[in-house]
């Protein structure tokens, strides 16, 4: 148990379709964080959020929409995805956004047909 | 560039045997945090080292940081199957502000 729960485990969509991931944290975090994680490739940032506040879009395309109600909540809105955007969705919190560990919740693996 | 590179790519040794896998990196850093990830699962954090140490343990794992050579390295001690994972590196640069940046990994499995 990392503390962080994210929701769904696994998720199968189609490309018209929308769906939210959700990610909870129960540390008393005050960042929280996307992450792509695609087969051979590095960890990928996509957003950071810091006491609610987004502070990061790592150039993430629109069809990817965070949203962060409160400092233990983030959700990651999908819409018209692409094939390409089939990977592992992490979601990971902090103390606060700045050079401390991060605390990683299971992912979401998501697959677009 | 890219920070946070891991070699090996890939480590197969047998239970009870060490394993050293390494990362280099390219600019100038705050700190280095390594990381493990088990198969369908999150990453979990093992080790934060800063900038101006040279050496941290924790348990069986040693870290040591060279920021001359933009090297680190990761020691685990009498391996064991649980050990298997993959590994990661992951900088913060001083210029990269919140960004953690994490290598490709390396794999790591070990024999019972």
């Amino acid at each position: 148990e990392t503390g962080v729960t994210q929701t769904p485990r696994h998720l199968v969509m189609g490309m018209t379709n929308k769906k939210s991931l959700k990610c909870e944290q129960h540390l008393g975090h005050n960042a929280m964080y996307w992450y792509k994680q695609s087969a051979k490739k590095p960890l990928e940032l996509m957003f950071v959020y810091n006491f609610k506040e987004q502070t990061e879009n790592n150039s993430v395309p629109s069809r990817f929409s965070p949203e962060c109600p409160n400092s233990s909540h983030l959700f990651l809105h999908l819409h018209t995805l692409q094939p390409e955007d089939s990977a592992l969705y992490l979601c990971a919190s902090s103390q606060d956004s700045f050079n401390q560990p991060q605390h990683f919740g299971d992912g979401t693996r998501l697959s677009i047909l | 560039s890219q920070q946070g590179e891991e070699d090996p790519q890939a480590l197969s040794i047998q239970e009870g045997e060490n394993a050293t896998m390494n990362c280099s990196y390219k600019t100038s850093i705050n700190n280095l945090q390594w990381y493990r990830q088990n198969s369908g699962r999150g990453l979990v954090h093992l080790i934060l080292i800063r900038s101006n140490e040279r050496e941290k343990h924790s348990g069986r794992l040693r870290v040591t940081l060279d920021t001359s050579k933009k090297s680190s390295s990761l020691l685990i001690t009498a391996s064991r199957a649980a050990d298997t994972a993959s590994y990661f590196c992951a900088t913060d640069g001083e210029t990269s502000g919140s960004r953690l940046t994490f290598g490709e990994g390396t794999q790591l499995t070990v024999n019972p």
